[in-house]
């Protein structure tokens, strides 16, 4: 049973041209990731939901957006896509923070990204 | 600063073979440590999940340790099978911080070969 979905798996974009990626989860967590994973380099962290608490990491590039409409959805928006910007885009789950049983994450299949 | 390095960084072994991949951190304060499984064009999986006081843990084929004092984990796979092949990444959980405070290792990309 899936639990986090990420949607669309493979996505190809034109250089500059508005991107839209969705993860639903349900698992009801609290805590939704976006992570950007290029090949054979660790997933870097872009940004996390608490609830509807938006929290930036300090070297996300202002071409990534977020939103979160309600607990289950998340998307990331890329304004416009760079060929640098071609990656596997993972969403990720926790159910709160502290208690490391808490805080596991749970990962999507994610969504390769290729910009032409 | 937080890192974590794993090694190797690549392994190619043979089918029914047994292996070990290493992971050495200099997170601090630290919380927990995990391995996930990831295969190809996938999301990583969680094996298994260490905190502080724990020094070994295992989820079938697989087997976990942890010397929180040199600050090393190794993973540990038994009797390997050819779907074993994928990239093996240690994350390590730091207290406090933001939500994501993650820090992830690079992986080990282990090949099975029949």
């Amino acid at each position: 049973d899936a639990m986090v979905i990420q949607n669309p798996r493979y996505q190809v974009t034109q250089f500059g041209k508005p991107v839209t990626l969705s993860c639903s989860q349900t698992l009801n967590h609290n805590v939704m990731y976006w992570y950007q994973q290029k090949s054979s380099q660790a997933p870097k962290l872009l940004f996390h939901y608490y609830d509807k608490d938006f929290n930036n990491e300090a070297d996300t590039p202002d071409n990534f957006q977020s939103r979160r409409p309600n607990t289950s959805f998340c998307f990331l928006d890329i304004r416009s896509p760079g060929l640098g910007d071609a990656a596997m885009y993972l969403c990720a789950t926790s159910r709160d923070q502290g208690l490391p049983s808490y805080n596991e994450q749970f990962f999507g299949p994610g969504t390769r990204l290729t910009v032409l | 600063k937080n890192q974590v390095e794993q090694s190797p960084q690549s392994l190619i072994i043979l089918e029914g073979k047994n292996c070990t991949l290493q992971c050495n951190y200099t997170v601090s304060p630290f919380s927990n440590l995990r391995w996930y499984k990831q295969d190809t064009g996938r999301g990583p999986v969680s094996l298994t999940i260490m905190t502080f006081s724990e020094n070994t843990k295992s989820n079938g084929r697989y087997t976990a340790t942890l010397d929180a004092d040199t600050k090393q984990s190794s993973l540990h796979i038994t009797a390997s099978q050819l779907s074993d092949s994928a990239s093996y990444i240690c994350v390590v959980s730091a207290h406090g911080g933001s939500q994501g405070n993650l820090i992830f290792g690079k992986g080990t990309k282990l090949s099975v070969k029949p």
